[in-house]
């Protein structure tokens, strides 16, 4: 089955403890990215890879790293957490880049304490 | 920076009414528009989508127009059912210049039976 794959689907931390979320697709898709949605504010990009080793900034990076090591795999990674990243994050992938269909993970609900 | 406003923020519908979803865009490299649909709980899941090349496509009962002189584009849903209920986000994205998307804040859609 293609589908986009996120791990934790919860995390409860406390600030400062660095934490990997994990975001798998088995489609063969070049573009992957992520995004936080916190209410009121839709979806925020925060970081994006259009193939292996080929990551940039979307329009909220402060405080996140990524890696593309691997096509499939794409990590987001909070190095020390704050309170202000308590949010609910989405992996998304997609065949041909910006201008194509992105298929979104379930989504990973974070809390930093 | 680019942004994308969507409007309203919540629409209250009968049953069998049209729906109408508003947004503008500020970057005029935009060339694809997507709209995508997240239930209660649930990931986005793309419904509907249109390049700057064309005025308007419709899929049975959704359609979605692009002015691209006024930048701003509507997504239409006719005939409205209890099962439409959801949060519907647009978004603009272009691949020439920058490989990012803009997500609208979202539209919470009530459908009253």
């Amino acid at each position: 089955e293609a589908q986009v794959t996120q791990n934790p689907r919860y995390l409860i931390t406390v600030t400062g403890k660095k934490l990997t979320v994990t975001c798998s697709q088995n489609m063969n898709h070049e573009y992957m990215s992520w995004y936080r949605q916190d209410p009121g504010l839709g979806l925020r990009q925060i970081y994006y890879s259009m193939n292996v080793e080929v990551t940039d900034k979307g329009d909220v990076p402060e405080g996140y790293k990524v890696s593309r090591k691997e096509k499939r795999n794409f990590p987001l990674i909070l190095e020390s957490p704050s309170p202000n990243q308590t949010s609910l994050y989405f992996c998304a992938s997609s065949w041909g880049g910006t201008t194509d269909t992105q298929y979104f993970g379930p989504g990973t609900r974070l809390t930093v304490l | 920076g680019e942004n994308v406003e969507q409007h309203p923020s919540t629409l209250s519908v009968q049953e069998g009414d049209s729906a109408v979803i508003k947004c503008t865009y500020s970057d005029s490299a935009s060339n694809y528009f997507p709209w995508y649909k997240q239930e209660l709980g649930k990931r986005p899941q793309l419904i509907i989508d249109i390049r700057s090349n064309v005025g308007e496509k419709k899929d049975q009962r959704i359609a979605v127009t692009l002015n691209k002189t006024a930048k701003h584009f509507s997504l239409h849903i006719t005939e409205t059912q209890p099962e439409d209920s959801a949060v519907y986000f647009c978004a603009a994205s272009e691949d020439t210049g920058g490989f990012k998307t803009i997500f609208g804040a979202g539209t919470r859609l009530f459908v009253k039976a």
